[in-house]
């Protein structure tokens, strides 16, 4: 059975880069599109971006994109959320979860059946 | 932007009720409405997909149903574990959308 383990909790400063993963167990990680979440403290679940490991591609919420960076290398079974700088408001708490896709180019999906622990990123001077 | 509107924000019921969570889309989404639950400080745990698919190890009383824009999710006999978060989820466009979460309140 595939679990995703992630990186552990981060504090960083405003401006600072940052780069939290999602290593999967299994053999099949670049069969299936990766997700993030963001949920910010006591608050509902924000979908940020996909990923399919298999070949890189990527697609975004327009709300996070330009924001983050979402990569993988499929050598290692990891998934990866990147900020460049980061801001105040990047503090939350951070899923990836696995895709269950209807297609190849995951154009719907049947929800994410499988998540990490969640990464708690904290920014603050 | 899909938009995914849940209602209630919150209920109150008792141990063994038959509940009702609903949840609008702005357009059709066809039956690509998945449910989540999370507990406290845990990820969400996917309940249903495809509007009335029950994931693998999911209790059977939790049901889903609806197609198009209208879609519930019924609990069917609470038990005192179900009183937590419940959430929507449209995977039919990009950016996929979450509801804004229904609380389940012990009575």
């Amino acid at each position: 059975e595939v679990q995703l383990v992630q990186s552990g909790a981060e504090v960083k400063k405003p401006g600072e880069s940052l780069r939290i993963s999602c290593k999967a167990s299994g053999n099949s990680f670049s069969s299936y599109w990766i997700g993030w979440v963001r949920q910010m403290s006591g608050k509902g679940l924000e979908w940020i971006g996909i990923i399919w490991p298999g070949g890189s591609e990527t697609k975004y919420s327009p709300s996070f994109e330009g924001q983050v960076t979402i990569s993988a290398d499929k050598s290692i079974n990891t998934a990866y959320l990147q900020w460049r700088r980061l801001k105040a408001s990047d503090t939350g708490i951070y899923y990836c979860a696995r895709l269950d896709c209807s297609s190849a180019s995951c154009h719907n999906d049947y929800g994410m059946d499988v998540w990490g622990q969640g990464t708690t990123v904290t920014v603050s001077s | 932007d899909i938009q995914m509107t849940q209602s209630p924000s919150s209920l109150s019921a008792s141990v063994g009720d038959r509940v009702t969570i609903t949840c609008r889309a702005s357009q059709s989404i066809g039956y690509y409405l998945n449910w989540y639950q999370q507990k406290p400080g845990k990820a969400p745990k996917l309940l249903i997909y495809a509007a009335a698919s029950l994931q693998s190890g999911v209790p059977s009383r939790f049901s889903g149903s609806g197609s198009g824009t209208d879609f519930t999710l019924t609990i069917s006999g609470l038990q005192p574990e179900d009183f937590v978060t419940y959430y929507c989820q449209q995977s039919y466009s990009i950016p996929r959308t979450f509801g804004q979460g229904t609380k389940v309140e012990i009575k």
